[in-house]
């Protein structure tokens, strides 16, 4: 199985801030990487794909990046509704496995 | 608008059997696969599952053995079977859609159903 790593497990920033998540896979896995979002007591909400490319309808503030197995997502000016916890999943091969998430608040 | 709508039993006890139903609506049934994922606070998110319209599946092997995933494509549903439960299986049960484009996505989700085990 393809292992993903986030770290920090948490991080605390303010509204406007420039905030970067790390996610690494334990093997290259190309671009085949997605961001996800949760809020508490919700479901995940895809907002990247393909390490960069922009779900419809989410904001233009969340943009990916990376290959191989490093990858970042950024969120250039964090907003209130962003604290929240942001998973990575690779969609290389399967099983389809998830990062521990990194959680984004005050 | 795309809408998955889950449903089963949240409260079992050990050596059980467990079974959630996920119904679809608003888009075509075929043509994507439709996932089990599972979170628990010890394992995060997790992937059981999937199958496709016609009945094929894929399964996490780690996990494969007490799981079964169905479909009933005339009624838009696709179904989780897992037997005998254990207090490790408590976990917020979501049924999503996976879509391929040049990757494949998980882009619509159920609304997840909380399954606890306890005697």
């Amino acid at each position: 199985d393809i292992q993903m790593t986030q770290s920090p497990s948490s991080l605390s920033a303010s509204v406007g801030d420039r905030v970067t998540i790390p996610c690494r896979a334990s093997q290259s896995i190309s671009t085949h990487l997605n961001w996800y979002q949760q809020k508490p007591g919700k479901a995940p909400n895809l907002l990247i794909y393909a390490a960069s490319s922009l779900q419809s309808g989410v904001p233009s503030r969340f943009s990916g990046s990376g290959s191989g197995t490093d990858f970042t997502l950024t969120i250039s000016s964090l907003q209130r509704e962003d604290f929240a916890t942001y998973y990575c999943q690779q969609s290389y091969n399967t099983p389809r496995t998830f990062g521990p998430g990194t959680k984004v608040d005050f | 608008q795309v809408q998955l709508q889950q449903w089963g039993a949240g409260l079992m006890k050990p050596s059980e059997t467990l079974a959630l139903t996920c119904a679809v609506y608003g888009d075509s049934f075929s043509g994507f696969y439709w996932s089990w994922i599972r979170q628990s606070p010890g394992k995060g998110l997790e992937w059981i599952g999937e199958i496709n319209h016609s009945g094929a599946t894929n399964y996490n092997p780690s996990l494969k053995s007490r799981f079964t995933i169905s479909v009933d494509a005339s009624k838009n549903q696709f179904s989780l079977r897992m037997t005998s439960v254990t207090a490790a299986d408590t976990a917020v049960y979501y049924c999503a859609r996976m879509r391929a484009t040049v990757t494949t996505i998980f882009d619509y989700w159920g609304q997840g159903t909380l399954v606890t085990v306890s005697s």
